[in-house]
């Protein structure tokens, strides 16, 4: 059974159209992180969520934001998407923050495409 | 600067024959290693990971990597790859106990009949 589970699959956007993705998970972690990941690079973190704590990475454009309206679920809101936004959105839990000890459990990801 | 480096975007090998993906960081002191997978479209797996003890570390699917401290290498290896095992490697580390996890740039396998 799939305990982080990304909708849609696939989405498909208008350049400057608002978009959110979303991620629930059936794990009950305290921490819910939004990865973006494009062709050929490494996964980028972009913020996450310890319990209703937000973190922000520095170098997120203000452009995405996010909101956990609950422990089950996150949501990754694109305000106005450019070209450049396109990419795989991977939403990922852990149980703890400590990653030296605790284990991801990543979502199949959502394919977000900018026309 | 602190680094997570896989020389390797793309490796094929033939179904059958052994597999060595490589990974190399450059931090201060040893860093938690880590070595995930993602078949096509699906989210990142964990393979296997070291934190301290025996530096030949076992993990799912027969996978196995070995940590050298001399080389700044945690290379993942496996003597026989079936062709499910098609798709993209990341290794990653977490420095010391930070709470970040660094991603390499990923090592994409494909597998001939």
């Amino acid at each position: 059974d799939a305990m982080v589970i990304q909708n849609p699959r696939y989405q498909v956007t208008q350049f400057g159209k608002p978009v959110t993705l979303s991620c629930s998970q059936t794990l009950n972690h305290n921490v819910m992180y939004w990865y973006q990941q494009k062709s050929s690079q490494a996964p980028k973190l972009l913020f996450h969520y310890y319990d209703k704590d937000f973190n922000n990475e520095a170098d997120t454009p203000d452009n995405f934001q996010s909101r956990r309206p609950n422990t089950s679920f996150c949501f990754l809101d694109i305000r106005s998407p450019g070209l450049g936004d396109a990419a795989m959105y991977l939403c990922a839990t852990s149980r703890g923050r400590a990653l030296s000890r605790e284990k991801l459990f990543f979502g199949s990801g959502t394919q977000l495409s900018v026309l | 600067a602190q680094s997570v480096t896989q020389p390797d975007i793309h490796i094929t090998v033939s179904e059958g024959a052994s597999l060595e993906l490589r990974c190399n960081y450059s931090y201060g002191a040893t860093p938690y290693l880590f070595w995930y997978v993602q078949s096509p479209g699906q989210g990142l797996q964990l393979l296997l990971k070291y934190f301290s003890g025996d530096t030949l570390v076992q993990g799912i699917k027969g996978f196995e990597a070995e940590f050298k401290r001399s080389q700044s290498s945690f290379n993942l290896r496996k003597p026989s790859v079936h062709w499910s095992d098609a798709a993209e490697y990341f290794c990653a580390v977490v420095p010391n106990r930070d709470d970040k996890i660094i991603f390499g740039k990923g090592t994409r396998l494909h597998i001939l009949p």
